[in-house]
């Protein structure tokens, strides 16, 4: 099972970027990296999905390495409503999933 | 709205007792996923059905089991239940059946509480 390191949590102020990495040493040639958000007493809301290099959209940017041990969920410009739990989530070979504890965002005005 | 319907949203029940929890998926998705989330273990992963047939397992206990209808929803059976298993239970959805290769879609989840 491919074990995934997120930060506990971060800080932040309104408009800054925030930028969240998680670490999956074991993550499978063909499994992709997806980024979720939760607020409290809902369920996880995809953000974006991505293999390698970059990919951005409307929300968030994904960075990704060449050797994917590694990705980077950036949300630019936070605002107070970006205040919730950030899990990534990747796969490994043996097609079990493996989410991060979470990392929990909080902005602050 | 994700388009993911679990019902009901809240359980309590006591120990030894079996609940169903059921999940409708989006329109148009064929697989469905199960999650256990809980304060000390965060979200685990625990079993995955695509058009009907088991896909994938995770970390699912022998007393929890879970089935996808020809209508493509799903249930989820707990069984001889203990303190332990009282979390918050997830579906999601998704289009095809790769497993980490695809947006899942999720519920707002059922809140089991045991007694």
């Amino acid at each position: 099972l491919a074990k995934t390191t997120q930060p506990i949590s971060m800080d932040s102020y309104e408009g800054q970027e925030v930028n969240i990495t998680c670490s999956h040493n074991n993550i499978a040639t063909n499994d992709y990296i997806t980024w979720y958000q939760q607020f409290p007493s809902q369920g996880p809301r995809f953000i974006i999905q991505g293999y390698k290099t970059k990919v951005t959209n409307e929300v968030a940017s994904l960075f990704i390495p060449a050797d994917r041990k590694s990705s980077t969920l950036s949300l630019p410009r936070v605002s107070l409503s970006d205040t919730a739990v950030y899990y990534c989530l990747v796969g490994d070979n043996d097609y079990k999933l493996s989410f991060g504890a979470g990392t929990t965002v909080t902005v602050r005005a | 709205d994700s388009g993911v319907t679990q019902t009901p949203k809240h359980l309590i029940t006591a120990t030894g007792q079996r609940v169903t929890l059921r999940c409708s998926p989006r329109s148009g998705d064929l697989s469905v996923y199960w999650y256990q989330q809980s304060l000390d273990q965060g979200l685990q992963f625990l079993i995955q059905y695509y058009n009907g047939e088991e896909r994938a397992k995770g970390n699912i206990l022998e007393r929890f089991s879970a089935q996808q209808f020809p209508d493509l929803h799903s249930e989820l059976n707990l069984s001889s239940l203990e303190l332990g298993d009282s979390a918050l239970y997830f579906c999601a959805s998704s289009v095809g059946s790769g497993i980490a290769n695809q947006p899942q879609h999720f519920g707002d989840g059922t809140r089991l509480s045991i007694l």
